[in-house]
């Protein structure tokens, strides 16, 4: 069965960068198109980027443009997020999601890499 | 401030029937894009629930469905049980500076 395994949780000081990792087993990364969504403590659910197969480029959240970039492995199946010059308010649960079926929802999800920003 | 928007909240009784309102715009749902649901329990990864509107994934009870009108959608629970208690979230495309992909605000099920 498909899993998408994150790293563990990160705390970062202001002005930092951050790189989540999220490997796939199961499927080859190849066979996903990963994309990355983040969730404050108790808020909602934020769609910050995620590669489209249309077009074969990632595309990114206009908020995030400029401070994130997803990249992947191939040789370890492996997905990437880094984002730099982080603040208070990117203090979050960072998940890898990918459709996996016919359609192009999101029906796998990692377990989520919580990310605190704090001085 | 999502441009999908959903009750914060919303409550019924065991065995009773809700829905979840997910109304968007002309950039949006009203644009023709699909509408996917999906639910989120305490401290988990959010979970596939409808996908294309009206679709279940394997797996997902028949007491869930979505359906979808103008710029508008829904998703309806019947037969509420309290294992139901969670986060539901709507998603679909923006083709807008919002976009492409987003979310709705989220709507908190009480099972009373």
């Amino acid at each position: 069965q498909v899993q998408l395994v994150q790293s563990g949780a990160e705390v970062k000081k202001p002005g930092a960068s951050v790189k989540v990792s999220c490997k796939v087993s199961g499927y080859t990364l190849t066979e996903l198109s990963m994309h990355w969504v983040r969730q404050a403590p108790g808020k909602g659910l934020e769609w910050m980027g995620g590669f489209d197969p249309e077009d074969g480029e990632t595309i990114y959240a206009q908020k995030f443009q400029g401070r994130v970039t997803m990249t992947e492995d191939t040789s370890t199946d492996t997905a990437y997020m880094e984002l730099s010059s982080l603040r208070s308010e990117d203090t979050a649960v960072y998940y890898c999601a990918s459709p996996r079926g016919d359609h192009d929802a999101f029906d796998i999800w990692g377990q989520g890499t919580m990310v605190t920003v704090s001085s | 401030q999502s441009v999908l928007t959903q009750p914060p909240s919303v409550s019924g009784a065991p065995g009773q029937r809700v829905t979840i309102s997910c109304t968007g715009s002309s950039s949006n749902i009203g644009a023709g894009y699909d509408v996917h649901w999906y639910q989120q329990l305490p401290g988990t990864a959010p979970k596939l629930l409808i996908y294309g509107n009206s679709n279940r994934p394997s797996g997902v009870p028949d007491r869930f469905s979505g359906s979808k009108s103008g710029t508008s959608a829904s998703l309806a629970i019947t037969g509420l049980q309290a294992e139901d208690e969670a986060d539901y979230y709507c998603q679909s495309y923006d083709s807008s500076l919002s976009g492409p992909r987003v979310f709705g605000g989220g709507t908190k099920l009480t099972v009373l």
